[in-house]
């Protein structure tokens, strides 16, 4: 079977730093996205990552650790645009993503 | 602007209905995608389609029927649908390698709203 975790509402203060987990099972590991959402959009690009370790974008940085079936996603310096929904997801062995049900950050003034 | 197109925005249409939800990408992708997001869930994919040929389809029932007529183009026919079939339809194209599996992300559309009355 494919199982992909990760909580499902998250809240956090602007100007703060939150850590957004994904841990999964699937057959096969061919890399790992984060798709950021807000509501009434299109899910968007935030890093893929294919090998262990961290990968930085501006405030945004992604982990993974291929051994534990984990990654997870870092946002630094919270803005209230920062409020969506991110969506974990796993290309897998037959070379198809497969999502987790995505995160709900609600950022506070 | 994510280079895909969705239309329409949004849907309504009673279960006896037939309508066609239909996805233009402006890529140069040669895959194309539907997922179903129902909230709460995970994104489900529906069915792929790579090269015009559909390579994929995740025991989906019969009532939604996918067409890909070129590869800029997707459609998803919708017949006698049940009330909860009601969700978001997200269509995404990527670039894929020949012999499968993407080479890069999904490029999402902004989806269709359907609800089945």
């Amino acid at each position: 079977g494919q199982n992909i975790d990760q909580p499902t509402e998250m809240t956090a203060t602007e100007g703060a730093i939150v850590q957004i987990n994904c841990t999964y099972q699937t057959s096969g590991f061919n890399g790992l996205f984060w798709y950021q959402q807000h509501a009434g959009e299109a899910p968007t690009f935030l890093s893929y990552n294919v090998l262990d370790g961290l990968e930085e974008k501006g405030r945004f940085s992604s982990f993974l650790s291929r051994s534990k079936g984990y990654s997870y996603l870092l946002l630094k310096e919270l803005q209230m645009k920062d409020s969506a929904s991110y969506l974990c997801a796993v290309v897998n062995q037959g070379g198809k993503l497969i999502f987790g049900q995505g995160t709900e950050l609600s950022v506070k003034p | 602007e994510t280079g895909v197109t969705q239309t329409p925005r949004h849907l309504v249409m009673g279960m006896t209905n037939k309508k066609s939800l239909k996805c233009e990408q402006h890529l140069g992708h040669n895959a194309m995608y539907w997922y179903k997001q129902s909230a709460k869930k995970p994104l489900e994919l529906m069915f792929v389609y790579s090269l015009e040929e559909r390579v994929e389809n995740n025991s989906v029932p019969s009532r939604f029927s996918p067409e890909c007529p070129n590869s800029s183009h997707l459609f998803l026919h919708l017949h006698t649908l049940q009330p909860e079939d009601s969700a978001l339809y997200l269509c995404a194209s990527s670039q894929e390698h020949h012999g499968g599996g993407l080479s890069g992300e999904l490029f999402f559309g902004e989806g269709s709203r359907l609800t089945v009355l």
